[in-house]
């Protein structure tokens, strides 16, 4: 079947570090890969995707690789901010369908 | 302004109670979404439609109940059947069922069952 492993959180970073979330996926066929972010009391709003293999998909320094070879989508950014605050969900569409499968989310903590 | 609209933001009923969700949207999108979120879950998607009239059950369908009579609304009904209600709500559009497409998502509502 189809399913999303995201690493546990929550991270914690100083601002200005380096970050990593590890995504893994599995699919049948070519699926379209998201990153979306969940602000405090809020609704999701993507972030970025990716929909073919070595596809990059990027958006506010955040960026994240379709890898199919390892079936992964891992989202980085080189120096986090305090606002970067959030929880981000990993999420995949599986090829020729419209829903969405989400991974269980990781929440990052940036403090100053 | 475009985007998609839950109201209200809060809402508590009593057990035993059928309490409906609002979900409206303008951005003419075809397709609509519920998704349920529990702490450490994730997203699990309820039910969706893809088009006016017509709607399809999701993987948690069971105690819900969803109408689709116009292209900009998709209210959520919670019934008495739905075990463990409590949870926040997330309502979503898309442009139309391509895999690639975005869903954009409403601020969505927190609902308490006391």
């Amino acid at each position: 079947g189809n399913s999303v492993t995201q690493m546990e959180g929550p991270v914690t970073l100083s601002e200005e570090a380096f970050l990593t979330i590890n995504c893994t996926y599995t699919a049948t066929g070519y699926p379209s890969l998201f990153w979306y972010v969940q602000y405090p009391g809020e609704g999701l709003q993507l972030l970025l995707k990716a929909t073919k293999a070595d596809d990059k998909g990027s958006n506010k320094g955040f960026e994240a690789t379709y890898r199919k070879e390892t079936t992964s989508f891992h989202l980085e950014k080189g120096s986090v901010q305090v606002s970067d605050s959030a929880v981000y969900f990993c999420a995949l569409s599986p090829y020729n369908t419209d829903k969405l499968i989400f991974g269980t989310g990781t929440r990052l903590q940036v403090f100053p | 302004d475009g985007g998609i609209t839950q109201s209200p933001k809060y809402l508590f009923r009593k057990e035993g109670q059928n309490v409906t969700l609002s979900c409206e949207q303008n951005l003419n999108h075809d397709a609509m979404y519920w998704y349920r979120q529990d702490p450490g879950q994730g997203l699990r998607l309820i039910y969706y439609s893809q088009i006016v009239n017509d709607f399809q059950k999701g993987d948690i369908a069971e105690g819900y109940s969803v109408s689709r009579e116009k292209k900009e609304s998709f209210p959520l009904t919670v019934t008495s059947a739905q075990k463990n209600p409590t949870a926040f709500y997330l309502c979503a559009s898309s442009i139309d069922s391509a895999s690639y497409n975005e869903q954009f998502f409403g601020p969505g509502t927190r609902l308490t069952v006391l």
